[in-house]
C-alpha cells in the first residue's frame, strides 16, 4: 500500500456525461500528478499540482479539468465524456514535487465510457 | 519536450534466466530514471531509479545502468521468479517535475 488512495475504484457512465474522479496523497506529501493510462497510450502525464496550484500540465485535453483543495486532496474532473476517454486514471503523489523524487502512485479509478 | 522509447515490448524468459530491458531517452537534460513494475490491475511501484551522477545501481537481483553519452538507460533482472512476471516501464524526469513514460516492457518468466 502506497498510502495514495483513490475513489471510486471503478467508474461506468455514458458518452457525454461528467464524472469527478478524487485521490487523497500520502501523508505529508503536498504534490499531486494525475496520469492516464490507456492500452495504446502507456501511462500519459496529465496534471501536476503542488501545495493547492498548478505546477505542470502535461496532455490534458480541454474537456478535463483538476485543482487540489487546502487539505491538499486532489479531484480530477472529466466532462462530455468519450468512449475513448475510457482508461484506467492513476494519482501519485511525492513530496515537494521536484524532479527527482519518487513518485508514489495510487490504485486507480477505471473509467468505462459506453 | 521529452521522449522515452522502451523495447522489448514483450519478454517471455525461463526462470531462473536473466532479463534486460532497454530504453533511450532524448532530452539531454534528463537527470532522474526511475523504473516502475505494474502487476495486472495494480498500480505501478518504484523498483529501482538512477540518477546521472551514477552509471550503476544495483538491488539484490535487480541492477539498473545508465549511459549519459548516449542517452540509453536499462533494467537488468538476475534469476528471475515467476513473481517477476509483469509490466515493466522506464520513465525520464522532464520538465520541472514530471516524468515521460516508456509504453512498457511485459515480462513473463516461465516456471
Amino acid at each position: 500500500d502506497s498510502g495514495v488512495t483513490q475513489t471510486p475504484k471503478h467508474l461506468i457512465t455514458a458518452t457525454g456525461q461528467r464524472v469527478t474522479l478524487r485521490c487523497s496523497p500520502r501523508s505529508g506529501d503536498l504534490s499531486v500528478y494525475w496520469y492516464q493510462q490507456s492500452l495504446d497510450q502507456g501511462l500519459q502525464f496529465l496534471i501536476q499540482y503542488y501545495n493547492g496550484e498548478e505546477r505542470a500540465k502535461g496532455n490534458i485535453l480541454e474537456r478535463f479539468s483538476a485543482q487540489q483543495f487546502p487539505d491538499l486532496h486532489s479531484e480530477l474532473n472529466l466532462s462530455s465524456l468519450e468512449l475513448g476517454d475510457s482508461a484506467l486514471y492513476f494519482c501519485a503523489s511525492s513530496v515537494e514535487g521536484t524532479d527527482q523524487e519518487t513518485q508514489y502512485f495510487g490504485p486507480g479509478t477505471r473509467l468505462l465510457v459506453l | 519536450g521529452e521522449n522515452v522509447e522502451q523495447h522489448p515490448s514483450t519478454l517471455s524468459v525461463q526462470e531462473g534466466d536473466s532479463a534486460v530491458i532497454k530504453c533511450t531517452y532524448s532530452d539531454s537534460a534528463s537527470n532522474y530514471f526511475p523504473w516502475y513494475k505494474q502487476e495486472l490491475g495494480k498500480r505501478p511501484q518504484l523498483i529501482i531509479d538512477i540518477r546521472s551522477n551514477v552509471g550503476e545501481k544495483k538491488d539484490q537481483r535487480i541492477a539498473v545502468t545508465l549511459n549519459k553519452t548516449a542517452k540509453h538507460f536499462s533494467l537488468h533482472i538476475t534469476e528471475t521468479q515467476p513473481e517477476d512476471s509483469a509490466v515493466y516501464f522506464c520513465a525520464a524526469n522532464s520538465g520541472y517535475s514530471t516524468l515521460t513514460f516508456g509504453k512498457g516492457t511485459m515480462l513473463l518468466v516461465s516456471p
